[in-house]
């Protein structure tokens, strides 16, 4: 069973415009939130995250939102570049278990 | 340098061969995880080491085999490969910290064919 869910596998926004990447999670027991950007013939690099106990979190150009009543997280990248064309993945954890989300391809253009 | 390689970066390989995946760390890291990506699933764990004497299964550990050599070697092994194990292999690393999802810093990935 996939605990930790990216409904949208593609996006494609306009360079200086919003991207908002969409993350869902069925166990409650998760603490702790994060982000990663995969570009092609790379490893995963870690990007955000937060812990259970916050609502947001905001680093540069990036913001995560957690919603613990909806399981919800989102990315939100302001303003886009179109060095942020990558694969992202949300995953969320609790002790020493994380699960991954299938990854979320962004595309933006110029 | 990178701080976490993988060898080989590439393989093909026929079914019921024998096949090692190698990781090896510079971070000085205790923690070290091996996972595989598929399309449309994401990241899946298969076994984590949390020091040398520590070897603990993941989500996906059945057809796999590990060995943690030293605090900066963590090795993968298919006892007898089939083709369902044809996928992108990661490495990773983390440091002792908190509860939880500490953040892991990812190898280059191998990319394993099984014919």
């Amino acid at each position: 069973d996939q605990q930790v869910k990216q409904n949208s596998p593609s996006l494609s926004v306009q360079e200086g415009r919003i991207s908002i990447l969409n993350c869902d999670y069925t166990n409650s027991m998760f603490d702790y939130f994060l982000w990663y950007k995969k570009y092609p013939a790379e490893g995963p690099t870690f990007l955000i995250s937060i812990s259970s106990i916050k609502d947001k979190n905001e680093d540069g150009r990036f913001t995560v939102f957690l919603n613990k009543s909806a399981k919800h997280l989102s990315l939100h990248i302001v303003p886009s570049q179109p060095g942020d064309s990558a694969v992202y993945f949300c995953a969320a954890s609790v002790f020493n278990d994380m699960r991954f989300g299938a990854g979320t391809r962004l595309t933006v253009k110029p | 340098d990178a701080d976490v390689t993988q060898t080989p970066r590439n393989r093909i390989t026929k079914t019921g061969k024998r096949i090692m995946l190698e990781c090896s760390q510079t971070k000085g890291h205790d923690r070290m995880y091996w996972y595989r990506q598929d399309p449309g699933l994401g990241l899946r764990l298969i076994y984590y080491s949390f020091d040398v004497k520590d070897i603990n299964k993941g989500e996906i550990s059945d057809g796999y085999s590990v060995s943690r050599q030293a605090q900066a070697k963590f090795s993968l092994s298919l006892e007898s490969a089939i083709p369902n194990q044809t996928a992108l292999y990661f490495c990773a690393t983390s440091d002792l910290g908190r509860r939880g999802g500490n953040e892991q810093f990812f190898g280059p990935g191998t990319r394993l064919t099984v014919l």
